[in-house]
């Protein structure tokens, strides 16, 4: 069974510009949850989605959203990049995001802002 | 609000010595869920435990083994005979049932590194 993936594994944009992230789930996972990972914050929560909704946010600016898809698939937008957002951010999926079951994570988009 | 302290920020060992790793956590729910995440160089988190706020019975997996002490609001991993394979960071990670849907608060990793 194929796991998480996650494209584009890096990314290098400007100050100023938008970005677009994507994930595509374990097949049969509903959930998709997103988490930005940097070296001064940590691991934090973005967003979730189950069944394109999204269920619960993180203490992110508006300038990071998200969807899912009906097969599941999410994608994750960040406008305006600042230099701050440069992360690793993380992709996960679990079947029903109830948390009696486990997360499995992707390998990450490295995301670098100049 | 729910946390997740990490105090060692990195330990080192001689591979085949025994390592514990701390992970002392607050909440206000009394059913949470409790992780224990692998991070090798690679950057892909590796799930290695979860445990229920009802379930308090220690686990072992092979080399690994966790206690979960509620009275301590603990749950720390011990490696047994580490390899040079376990380095890596380990993040300890709470969620709280009340939360609709997948949220994982972490703890700020315990960076591991087994030297041979």
């Amino acid at each position: 069974k194929a796991g998480v993936t996650q494209t584009p594994r890096y990314l290098i944009k400007t100050r100023g510009q938008q970005v677009t992230l994507s994930c595509s789930p374990i097949s049969g996972h509903r959930s998709v949850s997103w988490y930005q990972q940097t070296p001064g914050q940590g691991l934090q929560f973005l967003f979730e989605y189950f069944s394109e909704t999204q269920r619960n946010k993180g203490n992110f600016p508006g300038r990071f959203s998200g969807r899912q898809f009906s097969n599941s698939r999410s994608e994750m937008n960040v406008s305006t990049l600042e230099l701050g957002d440069s992360a690793l951010y993380l992709c996960a999926s679990s079947l029903s995001g109830t948390m009696t079951l486990e997360q499995y994570f992707g390998p990450g988009t490295r995301l670098t802002v100049t | 609000a729910q946390k997740v302290t990490q105090a060692q920020t990195e330990i080192s060992v001689v591979e085949k010595e025994d390592v514990t790793l701390d992970c002392v956590y607050e909440t206000r729910d009394t059913t949470y869920y409790l992780f224990w995440y692998k991070q090798p160089p690679s950057g892909e988190l590796v799930f290695l435990i979860r445990r229920n706020s009802f379930d308090e019975q220690n686990e072992i997996s092979g080399r690994y083994s966790w206690n979960f002490q509620k009275s301590t609001s603990s749950f720390n991993f011990t490696i047994t005979a580490s390899q040079v394979v376990d380095s890596a960071v380990y993040f300890c990670a709470l969620s709280e049932a009340g939360s609709s849907g997948d949220k994982l608060t972490f703890g700020t990793g315990t960076r591991l590194a087994v030297r041979p």
